[in-house]
């Protein structure tokens, strides 16, 4: 049992490129969040979706998109990297509304230059 | 606004001492607070979960309490280990709209041989 695994670990991109980010989670959950984590902040809500086909957006959505085309993937994506970009991007997902089982992976780290 | 803060910021002890993480927050409607342990390159990971209606709750040598009146909790880590090294992030759920998170910046705490 995996959990939630994100890919990749690591990724260094110049301004202007395009990536994406795949969160894949293997528990059948329903929710899944994108988040991003920077120094001295806590991590904030970037896209969520609650269920296969749906995606909203969080607290800091503007320059990124998201998917979720099946229900154990939540894709993230990039269209024209900035460097105010450069973060840590966590998934998560949870079985309920109320997020208890809420679970992250091990996070990407991007850095744009 | 929604907030929640930590302190301290970062903290040392010794192996086998105690030591008391803060949480004060300012969230509402208020759903549950969560304490959560983040190694060094890892994802949060879970500890203790909290409704307005509970005091305090224990995992091993972890001990959370919750005063919903004055809207603070604490952490407290008993007999400390190498291994709890990390930082502890204070989360509130707040059940307004998508029953969203707000996260604290984390306490990064060092333990020392």
């Amino acid at each position: 049992n995996a959990g939630v695994t994100q890919t990749p670990k690591f990724r260094v991109l110049k301004t202007g490129q395009s990536m994406t980010l795949l969160c894949a989670q293997d528990m059948n959950h329903e929710y899944m969040y994108w988040y991003r984590q920077d120094p001295g902040m806590g991590l904030r809500l970037i896209h969520y979706s609650v269920g296969e086909g749906t995606t909203a957006k969080g607290e800091v959505p503007d320059g990124y998109n998201v998917s979720r085309l099946k229900k154990q993937n939540f894709l993230l994506g990039l269209e024209s990297a900035a460097p105010s970009q450069t973060s840590v991007y966590f998934c998560a997902s949870a079985r309920t509304e109320k997020n208890y089982g809420y679970t992250f992976g091990s996070g990407t780290r991007l850095t744009v230059v | 606004k929604n907030q929640v803060e930590q302190s301290p910021q970062s903290l040392i002890i010794l192996e086998g001492k105690n030591c008391t993480l803060q949480c004060n927050y300012t969230v509402s409607p208020f759903s549950n607070l969560r304490w959560y342990k983040q190694d060094t390159g890892r994802g949060p990971v879970s500890l203790t979960i909290m409704t307005f209606s509970e005091n305090t709750k224990s995992n091993g040598r972890y001990t959370a309490t919750l005063d919903a009146d004055t809207k603070q909790s604490s952490l407290h880590i008993t007999a400390s280990q190498l291994s709890d090294s990390a930082s502890y992030i204070c989360v509130v759920s707040s059940s307004g709209g998508y029953n969203k998170l707000i996260f604290g910046a984390g306490t990064r705490l060092a333990v020392h041989p």
